[in-house]
């Protein structure tokens, strides 16, 4: 079956610092991958996307780069900021419906 | 509107009652979903709609859950008899139908059974 295993936090991090989520996944098929965000009271955002190997998604400073080889996709940003702080969550799609979660990384930047 | 739109934001049910959960999508959108999410978790896929048609309920937890899209467009996610286990947060999303086209989710329905 599809499945998503991503970085358990909460992961508490100052201003500026670079921030890093892994993220691995199992999947039949050829996957697309997806990093969504959920800032604190409101839905489900899309933050990046990525449908084949090798690509890169980026937004916002966000960037993740799509390793088949590894099965990885994991989210970076060099220097976060306290608006960042949320939960990320990272997914992916075999077909065109239904994604697949992970368990979600709840992310803290202090001034 | 322009985004997606669930009520109500907020259930109490009594173990035991019936609750409807309606969803708004995203006007034109073709697809919609229902996704399950308990509390520190990732969402659960339910059920899926294209139009007026469920494709796909196998995330549906028990027969309990019921959902309907019947004019394609507004859907209802029913739970009958709830259970404290029902208790999560319940998020619509739609999408134009493709393989690169993006869900939109709404605020989501927090369930809370006493």
């Amino acid at each position: 079956g599809n499945s998503v295993t991503q970085m358990e936090g909460p992961v508490t991090l100052s201003e500026e610092a670079f921030l890093t989520i892994n993220c691995t996944y199992t999947a039949t098929g050829y996957p697309s991958l997806f990093w969504y965000v959920q800032y604190p009271g409101e839905g489900l955002q899309l933050l990046l996307k990525a449908t084949k190997a090798d690509d890169k998604g980026s937004n916002k400073g966000f960037e993740a780069t799509y390793r088949k080889e590894t099965t990885s996709f994991h989210l970076e940003k060099g220097s976060v900021q306290v608006s960042d702080s949320a939960v990320y969550f990272c997914a992916l799609r075999v077909s065109d419906y239904k994604l697949s979660f992970g368990a979600g990384t709840t992310v803290t930047v202090r001034a | 509107g322009a985004g997606v739109s669930q009520s109500p934001r907020y259930k109490v049910a009594k173990r035991g009652q019936d609750v409807a959960l309606r969803c708004d999508p995203i006007s034109g959108h073709v697809s919609l979903f229902w996704y399950q999410q308990a509390l520190g978790q990732g969402p659960e896929f339910l059920t899926y709609f294209q139009n007026e048609a469920q494709l796909d309920k196998s995330g549906l937890p028990s027969d309990r859950f019921f959902a309907e899209r019947p004019e394609g467009s507004v859907s209802t996610l029913k739970i009958q008899r709830t259970q404290q286990e029902d208790s999560a947060v319940y998020l619509c999303a739609s999408s134009h139908r493709g393989e690169n086209t993006e869900a939109f989710f709404g605020q989501g329905t927090r369930l809370t059974v006493v």
